[in-house]
Formats: C-alpha cells, sequence, structure tokens
C-alpha cells in the first residue's frame, strides 16, 4: 500500500497570507489528523477528521481550519499567516473505526515545512 | 491528563555500544504507549508500541522497549548501536483522540 503523502513538502508564504496544506490518507483509512511540530513546542494536536467530519480539535486559534472529503482525502487552512505558524506540519491516518478502539498506530507522511516570512 | 516525559533531549553513544532512550509516562488509565523515529526531512516512523499484551515488545530495527508499571517508564533499548540509528526518536501515549508526544530525544551516534 501507499504511504500517507502530503503536498507541498515546501512552502514559502508571507505574512498575512493563507495556506492550504493537502493529505491523502493511506487507503482505507478513515482517520486522518494534523499535527504541528516546531523546535519550541514540539509536536502538538491540531485536529482528527474522520468520514468527513471533525472529531477532536486541539488548542489552536480558529484561524488553524481543515476539511475532509469523501474519498478520505484531507487539508488544513491556515489564514492570516503569523511568523509563529512557521512549522513542519505532519499529517497522519489511523484505520481507526467508527466506535472502535481510539488506540490504533498512526501513520505519518513526510510533512509539510511552511515557512513564514 | 496522559502524557510522557522524555529524559535527555541529546543522548551520544558510540557505534556498538547501547542504547538507551528513556521515556516515563502519566495516565490514569492503562496507556497505550508508542516510540516513534524521524529522521531528517522526514514524518515519523512507528519503531514499537504496547497495547497491553507482552511488557516486553520488540520493534524494527532491532528495537525494543520494556513497559514498566511500577517506574511508571517504557524506555527504548538497542544492544549495539548503527550509525544509521542517528535521528530524533519521540515517546508517545494515546488519548482518546490523539497522540500526546513527548518533546523528542536526538540521538548521535559517533563512530
Amino acid at each position: 500500500k501507499a504511504g500517507v503523502t502530503q503536498t507541498p513538502r515546501y512552502l514559502i508564504k508571507t505574512r498575512g497570507q493563507q495556506v492550504t496544506l493537502s493529505c491523502s490518507p493511506i487507503s482505507g483509512h478513515r482517520s486522518v489528523s494534523w499535527y504541528q511540530q516546531t523546535p519550541g513546542q514540539g509536536l502538538q494536536f491540531l485536529f482528527e477528521y474522520f468520514s468527513e467530519t471533525q472529531r477532536n480539535k486541539g488548542n489552536f486559534p480558529g484561524r488553524f481550519s481543515g476539511r475532509q472529503f469523501s474519498n478520505s482525502r484531507s487539508e488544513m487552512n491556515v489564514s492570516t499567516l503569523e511568523l509563529g505558524d512557521s512549522a513542519l506540519y505532519l499529517c497522519a491516518s489511523s484505520p481507526r473505526v467508527a466506535g472502535g478502539s481510539h488506540y490504533n498506530e498512526q501513520f505519518f507522511g513526510p510533512g509539510t515545512r511552511l515557512t513564514v516570512l | 491528563a496522559q502524557s510522557v516525559t522524555q529524559l535527555g533531549s541529546h543522548v551520544s553513544v558510540s557505534e556498538g555500544a547501547l542504547v538507551l532512550l528513556r521515556c516515563n509516562y502519566s495516565s490514569s488509565v492503562p496507556p497505550y504507549l508508542f516510540w516513534y523515529v524521524q529522521y531528517p526531512n522526514q514524518g515519523l516512523q512507528l519503531l514499537l508500541k504496547y497495547t497491553s499484551a507482552a511488557t516486553l515488545v520488540k520493534g524494527i530495527n532491532g528495537f525494543e522497549a520494556e513497559f514498566k508499571k511500577s517506574e511508571t517508564s517504557f524506555h527504548l533499548t538497542k544492544p549495539s548501536a548503527h550509525m544509521s540509528d542517528a535521528a530524533e526518536y519521540f515517546c508517545a501515549v494515546s488519548t482518546p483522540y490523539a497522540l500526546n508526544f513527548g518533546k523528542g530525544t536526538s540521538l548521535l551516534v559517533t563512530p
């Protein structure tokens, strides 16, 4: 099976712009999670989508949003970019099933490196 | 809340030496614990996971970890380090909706 893919791999934006990142999960995985990784804060959970519905959200401002499509592909959007949004954004998919265990392992993509100037 | 703490942000070992990366957890329920590895410019790769079965868990690339409830620990070990093991290692605990990661330990392997 193909792994989790993320596009683009690298992005450079300026403050105030918005950005959209894309994630294609492993075939058959319906759960997609997003994480932000920075040197200072480490890995932080952004949100999780399951069957096109946001199930859970981390402690991030409303500028961070996402969505999931019927084919389980997911996008996240960051509006009004700030310098502090520079980070590696990781997408992870999981074979978690509806009503099933939450404790399935997550499979990570290579990430999108966002630089805000 | 479930959390993990990784002791030591940097660990340096000689090639062929024992690798020991420390992780302690805090959880009010039986935890599900994971070790991930991240190579430069890559995502996270699962090394191994503990899901309340055997306390000694064997993973990929010769790594293993032992769950010790009495010590609330889940340390990662490898008997003999290879140069290719140089990477960032993350311990994580599963919450109902996400993984909570430790801050990571950077492993340096010297010839």
